[in-house]
């Protein structure tokens, strides 16, 4: 029983297309995010959300657009795909209760590469 | 603005006991964590460090030291899986963990 599932795993796609990755935790966390995981295999945040609010958009271009349906669920669109946006795309959740106790469980990763 | 930093990539043998560093500068601190990435994998959480001191989980154990702004992840009796991807990461209460660079560790017959 996967506890963060997201989809599809693989995406290969034209520049200027639109595409969406799904996510979903099973965990019962109040908590999650899609971070960017590039060549290098920097891991970067983009989006946090807490109980379907969100809390942190580390200014990422507005042709990404997350929505969290309810508190399981946070999907990643994508408008207008550029080259630079090839890279693996983690979801990932946490109850992240006081800070300092954050442990993040993520998601296998949507490797997403722009022709 | 956040900064950490580790080495790009460390070689150890089977057997033997290995420390990868890491450094930071963040506004805000509230504890080190320590993640494992295998190839083509998800990152996995290994360990957490809020306080000054080491934290022993099996054959990995975690250091922080608050006023040097430095932790370490040690792993002793490498075996052929521990070669993976590790990442520092700091939870600065922002409610999203900044990760390092992370170190490629390979582990040699």
């Amino acid at each position: 029983d996967t506890a963060v599932s997201q989809t599809p795993k693989y995406l290969v796609t034209q520049m200027g297309n639109d595409k969406s990755i799904k996510c979903e935790q099973n965990l019962g966390h109040d908590t999650m995010y899609w971070y960017k995981q590039d060549s290098k295999k920097f891991l970067k945040i983009m989006f946090s959300y807490n109980n379907k609010e969100l809390i942190i958009n580390e200014t990422v271009p507005n042709r990404f657009s997350p929505k969290s349906p309810d508190k399981a669920h946070l999907n990643l669109h994508i408008n207008s795909l550029e080259l630079g946006d090839s890279a693996v795309y983690f979801c990932a959740s946490s109850d992240a209760g006081e800070p300092g106790a954050n442990v993040l469980t993520f998601g296998a990763g949507s490797r997403l590469t722009v022709l | 603005g956040q900064s950490l930093e580790q080495p790009s990539e460390v070689t150890a043998v089977e057997g033997a006991i290995v420390q990868i560093n890491c450094t930071y500068q963040t506004s805000g601190f509230y504890g080190l964590s320590w993640y494992q990435q295998h190839d083509g994998g998800a990152p996995t959480f290994l360990s957490y460090n809020g306080l000054d001191g080491l934290e022993e989980t099996g054959r990995f154990s975690s250091f922080l030291s608050r006023s040097d702004s430095y932790g370490y992840l040690l792993l002793q009796e490498l075996q052929m899986k521990d070669s993976a991807s590790y990442f520092c990461a700091v939870d600065t209460g922002r409610r999203a963990l900044t990760f390092g660079s992370g170190t490629r560790l390979q582990v040699q017959p």
